[in-house]
């Protein structure tokens, strides 16, 4: 069964800082990985989808690397902005599967 | 640019009551799901649809219903609310291979 987890659970940061956020699976046989964005009191924003033969996406500030024999990933953020602050969530997908959730990253840019 | 539209945002159900959480997608995409989401357990998924007229249980569907008669809807009926039922509701599509999609959200309490 894949497991879901990421670290640290909450990270506070300045205002400038380039942070990175991480994600581990324990099933590395995947189909994709999602990195999501969720305000307080809202849903899930996609920031990035990562397929299974791809090593990197890249969205604006936003980088997401994949190593799957690793089972990793991480979510490369450039020069935070206290709009930033969020919970960002992991999740992946296994052929045949349904995602399975991380537990978050509670981010707090400040200013 | 509706996307995944859920109503109602807010619910106060008492024990035994039942009710239906509705999900509505303009996307045209067969895979619809059903997931809540409680402090310290993430994202658990409770039902999904990869299309319509067929639907299939997730990690947690007990004490939940689900039909698919269309593409575009998937509601979720809780039969007899239960206070363990008190949580935040998503629905969300996509399209086999893609980006998932969350709606806004729905917050049931149950008393």
């Amino acid at each position: 069964k894949q497991e879901v987890t990421q670290i640290p659970a909450a990270l506070s940061v300045p205002e400038g800082e380039n942070l990175v956020l991480n994600c581990s699976f324990t099933d590395s046989a995947i189909y994709n990985l999602q990195w999501f964005r969720q305000d307080p009191g809202k849903g899930l924003t996609s920031l990035l989808l990562i397929q299974s033969s791809q090593r990197e996406q890249t969205s604006g500030r936003l980088n997401a690397s994949l190593d799957k024999s690793s089972g990793r990933s991480t979510l490369y953020i450039a020069a935070s902005q206290p709009g930033d602050s969020a919970t960002y969530l992991c999740a992946v997908k296994n052929y045949g599967q349904n995602f399975v959730f991380g537990p978050g990253t509670r981010l707090s840019v400040l200013p | 640019n509706a996307g995944v539209t859920q109503t109602p945002k807010f619910q106060v159900l008492k024990t035994g009551q039942s009710m239906t959480l509705q999900c509505a997608q303009d996307m045209n995409h067969e895979y619809m799901s059903w997931y809540r989401q409680d402090p310290g357990m993430g994202l658990r998924l409770i039902h999904y649809s990869v299309g319509a007229g067929i639907t299939d249980q997730g990690e947690v569907p007990n004490g939940y219903n689900v039909s698919r008669s269309t593409t575009e809807d998937f509601p979720l009926r809780l039969l007899s609310a239960a206070p363990s039922q008190t949580s935040v509701y998503f629905c969300a599509s996509k399209k086999e291979g893609n980006t998932i999609y969350f709606g806004e959200g729905s917050w049931l309490t149950v008393v």
